[in-house]
């Protein structure tokens, strides 16, 4: 069964730097997001992608933040100067024609 | 505005025994809910969607319009059930708006 895959599963980085989170979707998917779970809370959408533009995004997803599908395959999600406190899972997901599913995760520590 | 509410931060149930995980909504017009469950170490993964009406892994989970639930139900459960579990609204505005989730915890 096809999955959602995300590189890498663990990055550190320290604080300002600028970090690249990767996701594969399922390859017929048209729908994308990004998802975020800080330890101890709840999981956090912060932006769906379609068409090639942003659908919609959240609070969270101010301009330290960006997404891009630089190929067929990849969705990217960078963040320019990292805070402290973007420590977080972030999960990827896609969507074909009704469910969403999603990556394993990859766990960001800003230092 | 819809609403799903998880009253219980963490239930613990004894492996055998039943187990329901309770979920409110508060919407305008006809709800359609899913459950998304989190094993330990795992990927978020659809669980249920009401309008299926069907059992996974032995839940199910029944839309009461009257008393505005969708709780998600186990009559016995099994060790492989400890969890996060999470009630959600739908794709509607292609978002999927999480709750705190419920922490299943099954006793051996």
């Amino acid at each position: 069964e096809p999955e959602v895959t995300q590189t890498p599963s663990h990055q550190v980085t320290q604080m300002g730097q600028e970090v690249i989170l990767r996701c594969v979707p399922i390859s017929n998917h048209l729908y994308f997001y990004w998802y975020r779970q800080i330890l101890g809370q709840k999981v956090e959408f912060l932006v769906s992608f379609y068409n090639n533009e942003i659908s919609e995004k959240s609070e969270i997803f101010d301009d330290q933040f960006s997404v891009e599908r630089p190929d067929g395959s990849n969705f990217t999600l960078k963040i320019r100067s990292t805070k402290l406190e973007d420590s977080a899972m972030y999960f990827c997901a896609s969507r074909g024609d009704r469910e969403q599913y999603f990556g394993p995760g990859t766990r960001l520590t800003v230092t | 505005a819809q609403r799903v509410t998880q009253p219980e931060k963490l239930l613990s149930v004894f492996k055998g025994a039943p187990v329901e995980l309770k979920c409110n909504y508060s919407y305008s017009g006809s709800p359609e809910l899913f459950w998304y469950v989190q094993y330990s170490r795992q990927r978020l993964q659809l669980l249920l969607r009401h309008i299926s009406r069907e059992s996974i892994k032995g839940f199910t989970a029944d839309l009461n319009k009257g008393e505005t639930s969708f709780h998600l139900k186990k009559p016995f459960a099994q060790e492989e059930d400890s969890a996060m579990y999470y009630c959600a609204p739908p794709n509607r505005d292609d978002k999927i708006i999480f709750g705190k989730g419920t922490r299943l915890h099954i006793l051996p």
